[in-house]
């Protein structure tokens, strides 16, 4: 069946770096992709989304690349932060109305003071 | 504004006994769904309510059910309690009208099954 999924597990960076965190999905009917970080303890928080028409968008400290090519979506953090130590998830959506979006496994963001 | 609120946030029950969530979606939202995130399997979609009528599923046993009341509050309940349902129990408010959608998550219903 379709699936969203992540590449790593687990990401660990310094203080200051950027950092990349990649995803994986196989609907190509998906038109809508968002991205969404968990602190432990909390529920999900909308960090940033993207519609399948584009390729870029930027926001504060993040930038969501989307490659409807090979079907790969990423969230990249400028000057990560020791508060940025979240699970963060893509989720997507498919065309046709439907409002559940389905989640990849989520990427664990560790970030070395 | 206030956000999603879930309760009980933690709670532990025995197998065979069944269990009730709680869910108020921020003013104004219309659709509430729920997911049971754990481990393994990661989030995965239980139901979605909107305006009191179920309105999307998820591939889960009968054993979970929801409902949606007039004030937009829902519950989910899950019957003859199995190990394997310990579970964090996420609920999501959105306005459900379209568009993006953007969910607004609370903070969970943590259940363990002894």
């Amino acid at each position: 069946g379709e699936s969203v999924g992540l590449h790593l597990p687990t990401l660990s960076v310094q203080e200051g770096d950027n950092s990349i965190i990649n995803c994986a999905y196989s609907n190509s009917a998906s038109d809508y992709f968002i991205w969404y970080k968990q602190e432990s303890g909390k529920g999900p928080q909308f960090i940033i989304d993207i519609r399948s028409n584009m390729d870029k968008r930027q926001g504060q400290r993040v930038t969501v690349l989307l490659n409807k090519t090979v079907k790969h979506l990423s969230l990249q953090i400028a000057a990560t932060q020791p508060g940025d130590s979240a699970v963060y998830f893509c989720a997507e959506k498919g065309s046709g109305g439907s409002y559940i979006p389905t989640f990849g496994r989520g990427t664990s963001l560790i970030v070395h003071p | 504004k206030a956000g999603v609120t879930q309760t009980p946030r933690y709670l532990i029950k025995t197998r065979g006994q069944q269990v009730t969530l709680s869910c108020s979606p921020i003013s104004g939202h219309r659709s509430v769904s729920w997911y049971q995130q754990t481990p393994g399997q990661g989030l995965q979609f239980l139901f979605e309510y909107f305006s009191e009528t179920q309105r999307n599923k998820g591939n889960f046993p009968g054993r979970f059910s929801g409902r949606q009341f007039s004030n937009s509050r829902s519950e989910m309940n899950v019957s003859t309690l199995e190990l394997g349902d310990s579970a964090l129990y996420l609920c999501a408010s959105s306005s459900g009208q379209g568009g993006t959608g953007e969910l607004f998550f609370g903070e969970g219903s943590r259940l363990t099954v002894l």
